[in-house]
């Protein structure tokens, strides 16, 4: 089973529509996680961090379950912009820390 | 603004060569990685540094070496370069391990 896992999609939707991703986390001595957003042929950015208490960022809201381990993130009214790949990544303390990245949810919006 | 800079974002080698990846970060990060990306794996780390002239091993580290002899500056060698390199090679910094990370532009090394 692997560390950070996610639906590698792709997800087609049509703009305007809401979607959301699920991430599930295997190790309960994580402790900080992220959203990440890759480009095509590009380098991972920081979409946003998730807190405990779940967190939006304007049409984007992330939220952590503790109990189930999964973090999960809604985009609302997708744009075509938005289409992207989008990595969950989780900080885990291991003695040391140790930064996990998920393979990514492709998400393709259409016009 | 952060800034990592990776020092190529295509190169071509071939099998045997040795290859140097740079990287450079103006933020004063005490954390930098080195990270290869392979279409459904994912990021795997390959090496990471906690501090100047400190290293440790991620993990695929094999068939690769790295160097921090300056805070700013984080390489990564490949010794003898194969084939089952061909990669998008990304560097990464962060400002402490817990926190996020800020990646460079990536290169893009293909070993015929």
């Amino acid at each position: 089973r692997k560390e950070v896992e996610q639906d590698p999609g792709p997800f087609n939707v049509p703009e305007g529509a809401t979607v959301a991703f699920n991430c599930t986390y295997s190790n309960s001595a994580s402790q900080s996680f992220f959203w990440y957003r890759q480009d095509c042929r590009k380098e991972p950015k920081l979409l946003m961090s998730v807190y405990s208490s779940g967190n939006e960022d304007g049409r984007f809201t992330a939220q952590l379950n503790r109990a189930s381990q999964y973090i999960s993130l809604l985009i609302r009214d997708s744009k075509l912009s938005d289409s992207a790949t989008y990595l969950c990544v989780v900080n885990v303390n291991t003695g040391g820390f140790k930064t996990i990245f998920g393979a990514g949810t492709r998400l393709f919006v259409k016009a | 603004d952060v800034k990592v800079t990776q020092s190529s974002r295509y190169l071509v080698k071939r099998t045997g060569e040795k290859v140097f990846l740079e990287c450079v970060q103006d933020m004063d990060h005490e954390n930098m990685f080195w990270y290869r990306q392979d279409p459904g794996l994912g990021l795997r780390l390959i090496y990471f540094s906690y501090d100047v002239k400190m290293k440790e091993k991620g993990d695929i580290p094999e068939g690769y070496s790295v160097s921090r002899e300056k805070k700013e500056r984080f390489s990564l060698i490949l010794e003898s370069a194969s084939t089952n390199q061909t990669s998008m090679y990304l560097c990464a910094s962060s400002l402490a391990p817990i926190e996020k990370l800020f990646f460079g532009s990536g290169t893009q090394l293909s070993v015929l």
